[in-house]
């Protein structure tokens, strides 16, 4: 099956330092989308990307849909304790589908 | 700000019983989907449904599985005959006209 590969699998940060993720695949997909999930819960919206090249800002996040439309990055700047959780990648392959393929994830933890 | 809801929060089965799993989405979305996720797994597309029937659907969502509007606001999974392998997190999303699918907090679904 289609396959979103993310790295790192895990981090271990303190808190202030700044995080870099991403997700890459062997197919071109036309929208990414990255969530966050806590324990037990569902997965959160944090930033949508529908264009090649886009780059897109939500607070102390960043995202940028990568030229190639095979890759997407997610960076978080100054990190504190409550961006604790796995993020996800997430992808559609083109405009005539809504099924969401799933990256495998990146486990963060931020230490005080 | 509107959400997805689901209920129960916990459901536990033995196998062979039938589950119906509920989900209201937000109230003016038209695209409704549910996933599962496999405790320490990602997230897959099990269908995706859109005036009044399926739009896609993956090879897990296999006839035991089935999907209802019953009215203008819920949206029902249901489990004819659950097997052990059917224990995950069951979550319901759902969209308006954009990409961006927002999900429900999830049902955690244990098949004894």
């Amino acid at each position: 099956g289609q396959q979103l590969n993310q790295s790192p699998q895990s981090m271990f940060i303190q808190e202030g330092e700044d995080v870099s993720m991403n997700c890459t695949s062997s197919s071109i997909f036309n929208t990414w989308l990255w969530y966050k999930q806590d324990p037990g819960e569902g997965p959160v919206l944090l930033i949508a990307l529908y264009k090649a090249g886009e780059l897109t800002s939500n607070g102390r996040l960043t995202a940028q849909f990568g030229i190639t439309r095979k890759d997407s990055f997610l960076n978080i700047s100054a990190s504190i304790p409550s961006d604790v959780g796995i993020y996800f990648c997430a992808g559609l392959k083109s405009y005539n589908t809504d099924k969401l393929i799933f990256g495998t994830g990146t486990r963060l933890q931020v230490f005080p | 700000e509107p959400e997805v809801t689901q209920t129960p929060s916990h459901q536990v089965t033995q196998m062979g019983q039938e589950v119906i799993l509920r989900c209201v989405p937000i109230s003016n979305h038209l695209y409704f989907y549910w996933y599962r996720q496999i405790l320490g797994q990602k997230v897959e597309f099990l269908v995706s449904f859109y005036n009044n029937e399926i739009s896609e659907k993956s090879e897990i969502f296999d006839d035991q599985f089935s999907v209802e509007r019953p009215d203008g606001s819920n949206f029902t999974l249901k489990i004819r005959s659950t097997k052990l392998e059917d224990s995950a997190m069951y979550f319901c999303a759902s969209r308006y006209t954009s990409d961006t699918q927002y999900f429900g907090p999830g049902t955690r679904l244990t098949v004894l």
